[in-house]
């Protein structure tokens, strides 16, 4: 059972393009994060937000937290190749246990 | 730092046949999770282990998977008889308790294929 649901399911763009992948859940979460992963390799965190209406800069990637906890977007300007991987994001529900959405594949294609 | 390390990478069986994959966490990291991970899907939690006692263990297939943790620090997680559908990677992760924003540090994965 998937708590989370994210959308698109697959990306797939021209370097310089803009993109916003969302997560949503009809849980609410204490905190939410998004991580990267590469073929191969397990999920490297990029941000994580913890108060409704939150929103964080990591370079070009703007991450949102809902006000009401339940939902999150990441926003990424100018997508470069380098951005290619599966983008997860995952709800902390109840202490340190975590829920995985069911990820955005993206292809950013030079 | 050594971060998470879990083998074996890849494991190719027979179904029925038994499984263990082993994970080693970060150092002083009390929480300790396995995931299963389906191709192109997002991580599903099997279990959770803070130091040596499993307090999450609700998505665990009882029947043929089984996880240890002896002395909270190293991980085996077993399935006996594996099936088909046991086919995933298998990915372990720790994180250090006390914060309510842990991240989580993952190792490599343990690819399982089963023929």
């Amino acid at each position: 059972t998937q708590l989370l649901e994210q959308s698109p399911q697959f990306l797939s763009i021209q370097e310089g393009e803009n993109l916003t992948v969302y997560c949503n859940s009809s849980s609410v979460f204490s905190s939410l994060q998004w991580y990267r992963q590469e073929p191969g390799e397990g999920p490297v965190l990029l941000v994580t937000v913890v108060t409704g209406g939150e929103v964080k800069k990591l370079k070009r990637l703007t991450f949102q937290f809902g006000d009401a906890r339940k939902d999150s977007s990441l926003h990424i300007t100018a997508a470069q190749p380098g951005d290619t991987g599966l983008y997860l994001c995952a709800g902390e529900y109840n202490f340190n246990k975590f829920y995985f959405g069911s990820g955005t594949k993206l292809n950013v294609k030079p | 730092e050594a971060g998470v390390v879990q083998s074996p990478r890849y494991k190719i069986i027979e179904k029925k046949q038994p499984v263990a994959f082993w994970c080693n966490p970060i150092s002083g990291h009390n929480t300790l999770y396995w995931y299963l991970q389906n191709l192109g899907q997002g991580p599903e939690l099997l279990i959770r282990y803070e130091n040596e006692e499993a307090v999450d263990d609700s998505q665990l297939p009882k029947d043929r998977f089984s996880a240890e943790r002896l002395k909270g620090v190293d991980s085996t997680l077993k399935i006996q008889p594996a099936e088909l559908g046991d086919s995933a990677v298998y990915l372990c992760a720790s994180s250090l308790a006390g914060t309510n924003t842990g991240e989580l540090f993952f190792g490599e994965g343990s690819r399982l294929t089963v023929l």
